[in-house]
């Protein structure tokens, strides 16, 4: 157990519809990272976040927006979902205390859009 | 070219055999250098991380890396079964100034078998 967790682990919804993923980083972490996997694509970083803040972004689209509350869980929100939506949605959390970002994944919210 | 390429397999092997599991990288900024191991349908999980060139060992496991030709590998001995799983390298170096904005870059992970 990595000790971030997500929820739900499943999800299926319909296209246009919006969706909320949930994730707690492991006790102490002050960043959170958001992935999306598909079959094709690999592993892609979405966004970061620190101690409540944004830090860094990767291709994460336009519908797609992110926040980390003063608790330090993170919620990613899906809108506007197409079909290409449909893919693992992975949270990782790390100290962050430099180069060094070790982190660690949660299990993973499995979106199915149809 | 993409920052990190690994090389998607799929690689099939007997159980017991030594598995060599390879990433090249372009970026010379990438500072530590970590291998991630995800069972099906499950997050990636940590094998282990190193800093700079040099090897790391860790029970079955070795890691290497050649910073001068941007090239990390993982050595896996006496495969098992329970081995199998795809392997994914990852990279991290700053995006700028400040501690808590490093980029970790992920390979696209070999899917390895191990058959007994």
């Amino acid at each position: 157990d990595s000790g971030v967790t997500q929820t739900p682990k499943h999800l299926i919804t319909a296209t246009g519809q919006r969706v909320t993923l949930r994730c707690s980083p492991r006790s102490g972490d002050l960043s959170v990272y958001w992935y999306q996997q598909s079959l094709d694509q690999g592993l892609q970083f979405l966004i970061q976040y620190y101690n409540g803040e944004e830090r860094a972004k990767g291709n994460i689209l336009e519908r797609f927006s992110a926040q980390q509350f003063p608790d330090l869980h993170s919620e990613l929100n899906l809108s506007s979902l197409e079909l290409g939506d449909s893919a693992l949605y992975f949270c990782a959390s790390s100290h962050s205390t430099g180069a060094k970002n070790i982190q660690y994944f949660g299990a993973g919210t499995r979106l199915s859009v149809l | 070219q993409k920052e990190v390429e690994q090389d998607p397999g799929p690689l099939s092997v007997p159980e017991g055999a030594i598995v060599s599991l390879n990433c090249t990288y372009s970026n010379s900024a990438f500072q530590y250098f970590m291998w991630y191991r995800q069972y099906s349908r499950k997050g990636p999980e940590l094998l282990m991380y190193t800093y700079s060139s040099g090897n790391k060992e860790d029970g079955r496991f070795t890691a290497q890396v050649d910073k001068s030709s941007k090239y990390i590998s993982l050595f896996i001995r006496d495969s098992q079964p329970s081995d199998s799983a795809t392997y994914l390298c990852a990279m991290s170096a700053s995006q700028g100034s400040g501690g808590s904005n490093y980029k970790l870059t992920f390979g696209k992970g070999t899917l390895l078998t191990v058959n007994p």
